[in-house]
């Protein structure tokens, strides 16, 4: 158990659909980090969020949007869902000093 | 756009052999690190090197940084099959806040 919980952990929707993924940090961690990864491909940076607020936006698609709450838990929401948005999404959380990451065990999103 | 890119893509060696695995980066950095990801499942933390480091060892893991050529390798001595997962090289960096970006892995198989 890497500490950074990610909620659920298998997702299957359909088109059109909109779902919210979910992460609670590390305790201690400030930074949270959402990434997608599609089949046999490397991590697409999305957003980051330190202390609830957004500090960086990757390539993140205007239907995403996320945030991080006050108790630094945060929610990656995707809405008119596509076929190509199937894929696993990680959830990371750093602390404030060293660019350490640690990841969740992902969310696998199927949509159909 | 990704900033790191390892090389090679995929790597197949026999168990007890050295495996080498190198990124390029394209932008000035704090520090680089490398990630280890087994088949689907989260990533894991394996080492940092920071940018005014040249070399550095943990366990059968040697990782060196060469920021004027803005490259790093990481080598895998004595090779075992449980070392079979995709490794990432990250990039970190401050710009006002802590970003970590991700190259797109290479894929070890180390065969028993």
């Amino acid at each position: 158990d890497s500490g950074v919980t990610q909620t659920p952990k298998h997702l299957i929707t359909a088109t059109g659909q909109r779902v919210t993924l979910r992460c609670s940090p590390r305790s201690g961690d400030l930074s949270v980090y959402w990434y997608q990864q599609s089949l046999d491909q490397g991590l697409q940076f999305l957003i980051q969020y330190y202390n609830g607020e957004e500090r960086a936006k990757g390539n993140i698609l205007e239907r995403f949007s996320a945030q991080q709450f006050p108790d630094l838990h945060s929610e990656l929401n995707l809405s008119s869902l596509e076929l190509g948005d199937s894929a696993l999404y990680f959830c990371a959380s750093g602390g404030a000093g060293a660019n350490v990451l640690t990841f969740g065990a992902g969310s696998r999103l199927t949509v159909l | 756009s990704q900033q790191g890119e390892e090389d090679p893509q995929a790597l197949s060696i026999q168990e007890g052999e050295n495996a080498t695995m190198n990124c390029s980066y394209k932008t000035s950095i704090n520090n680089l690190q490398w990630y280890r990801q087994n088949s689907g499942r989260g990533l894991v933390h394996l080492i940092l090197i920071r940018s005014n480091e040249r070399e550095k060892h943990s366990g059968r893991l040697r990782v060196t940084l060469d920021t004027s050529k803005k490259s790093s390798s990481l080598l895998i001595t004595a090779s075992r099959a449980a070392d079979t997962a995709s490794y990432f090289c990250a990039t970190g960096y401050s710009g006002g806040y802590q970003k970590v970006t991700f190259g797109i892995g290479t894929k070890l198989q180390v065969i028993p």
